[in-house]
């Protein structure tokens, strides 16, 4: 089976810097996924990481290390427009299945 | 590209009804997956298919639920009879096949969902 486990709800001030961490147990693991969903909205992709160590992309970069089933999410120079819910979800060795962790709802304030 | 297309966005009914939610997949990806999302439970993934195959339908909660995909360009999720409890926006999302490592595998293109609301 898997579990995933993602802190429910964070704040964070315009301009900081935030971290939303990930951690899981699964039986078979293919990659880690982080998503953003905008209230009201689809959740869109934002970075991909299979093996360990940091993917940098813009303002945001992920973090994996697989022997420990963690990740983490960082995201720099935080913008109003950043409030959203951030969605971990790892996706099954051998097959396609991608399952979602219950999301940490972001609070960026001015 | 129009992206994963749904249909119809908002959908209220009472409680007994048939639903049907449709998607259209993104052209070229052989990949489609129906997700239910809750305040309560999160995003839940229901059924997937890989070439119009249904290939893990352990996420459908009951047998008032049917997946269907008849071609590479269409898919149907079934309720029927329909619940109060079966409330929630379901979403319908498309990929392409994972290749292996680094291949930015099972993206996941998500359409903008079907909210629907049983009395």
């Amino acid at each position: 089976g898997q579990n995933i486990d993602q802190p429910t709800e964070m704040t964070a001030t315009e301009g900081a810097i935030v971290q939303i961490n990930c951690t899981y147990q699964t039986s078979g693991f293919n990659g880690l996924f982080w998503y953003q969903q905008h209230a009201g909205e689809a959740p869109t992709f934002l970075s991909y990481n299979v093996l360990d160590g940091l993917e940098e992309k813009g303002r945001f970069s992920s973090f994996l290390s697989r022997s420990k089933g963690y990740s983490y999410l960082l995201l720099k120079e935080l913008q109003m427009k950043d409030s959203a819910s951030y969605l971990c979800a790892l996706s099954r060795a051998g097959g396609f299945k991608t399952i979602f962790g219950a999301g940490t709802r972001l609070f960026v304030k001015a | 590209d129009a992206g994963v297309i749904q249909s119809p966005r908002h959908e209220v009914t009472e409680m007994g009804q048939e639903v049907t939610l449709r998607c259209k997949p993104i052209s070229g990806h052989n990949s489609l997956f129906w997700y239910r999302q809750t305040m309560m439970r999160g995003l839940e993934l229901l059924i997937y298919f890989n070439n119009n195959v249904p290939i893990d339908d352990s996420g459908m909660p009951e047998d008032r639920f049917s997946a269907k995909m008849p071609n590479a360009s269409f898919s149907t999720l079934k309720i029927q009879p329909s619940e109060p409890r079966d409330s929630a926006v379901y979403f319908c999302a498309s990929s392409l096949p994972g290749q292996g490592f680094n291949s930015g595998a099972n993206v996941l293109t998500f359409g903008a969902g079907s909210r629907l609301t049983v009395l």
